[in-house]
């Protein structure tokens, strides 16, 4: 079954603080990963896509990860802001999958104070 | 250029009305995805649409759902005799016509759904 999961649920830090967000996913056979930013009310907005042969891809403060032999990813946010404060989801493409379904995570809802 | 739209941004209905959801896609897409978010929920897929044709619908619940994505005008999801179970926000996403999974989705704002 096609699944992915993020870790933790929800996370709070300081402002200027950095965070790591967590993704693992058994969806299969792997195409690419992406991460989403979702504002409250908001649809989400792409941060980073990421296919098999990349490790890491940079879009300002975010920093993502991938490893697809242990089937983890990981988004790194440095100097968070307070409106860094969003959900943030994985989302998994299969190969092959030319009808456009991703499968997505339930997101990690993180909350940056003053 | 405008990113995708969706109208109503809100939506209420009584059970067993009907809803209907407006998506237009960005300039130059053609297909159109519509997913569902229940509350502390993932998105789930519905249904993928290009002009004119339904490529998949294996997300969509058989009875009540129907989509459409006609040559003029924007994608409609149709909910007929609305139940409480329907309430939710409702994302409509649209790319390009390169036919690769690798496509960008854009997202639009989405419909909120509550069935009283």
């Amino acid at each position: 079954k096609n699944q992915v999961e993020q870790s933790p649920q929800s996370l709070i830090i300081l402002e200027g603080k950095n965070c790591t967000l967590q993704c693992n996913y058994t969806v299969s056979p792997f195409s690419n990963l992406r991460w989403y930013k979702q504002d409250t009310g908001r649809g989400p907005v792409s941060l980073t896509i990421m296919t098999f042969s990349e490790n890491t891809k940079s879009n300002g403060r975010y920093t993502a990860t991938l490893d697809a032999d242990t089937k983890q990813s990981s988004l790194h946010i440095t100097a968070s802001q307070l409106s860094d404060s969003a959900s943030y989801i994985c989302v998994v493409s299969a190969r092959g999958s030319t009808l456009g379904r991703l499968y997505f995570g339930r997101g990690t809802q993180l909350t940056v104070w003053p | 250029n405008a990113g995708v739209m969706q109208n109503p941004r809100h939506l209420v209905r009584r059970r067993g009305q009907e809803a209907r959801l407006r998506c237009s896609p960005m300039k130059g897409h053609s297909h159109v995805y519509w997913y569902r978010q229940l509350p502390e929920e993932g998105l789930k897929f519905m249904v993928y649409l290009q002009k004119e044709n339904i490529i998949d619908e294996s997300g969509m619940p058989k009875e009540r759902f129907s989509a459409e994505f006609p040559k003029e005008g924007p994608s409609i999801l149709r909910i007929q005799q609305v139940v409480r179970g329907d309430s939710a926000a409702y994302f409509c996403a649209s790319s390009p016509p390169s036919g690769l999974d690798y496509n960008e989705q854009f997202f639009g704002p989405g419909t909120r759904l509550t069935v009283l």
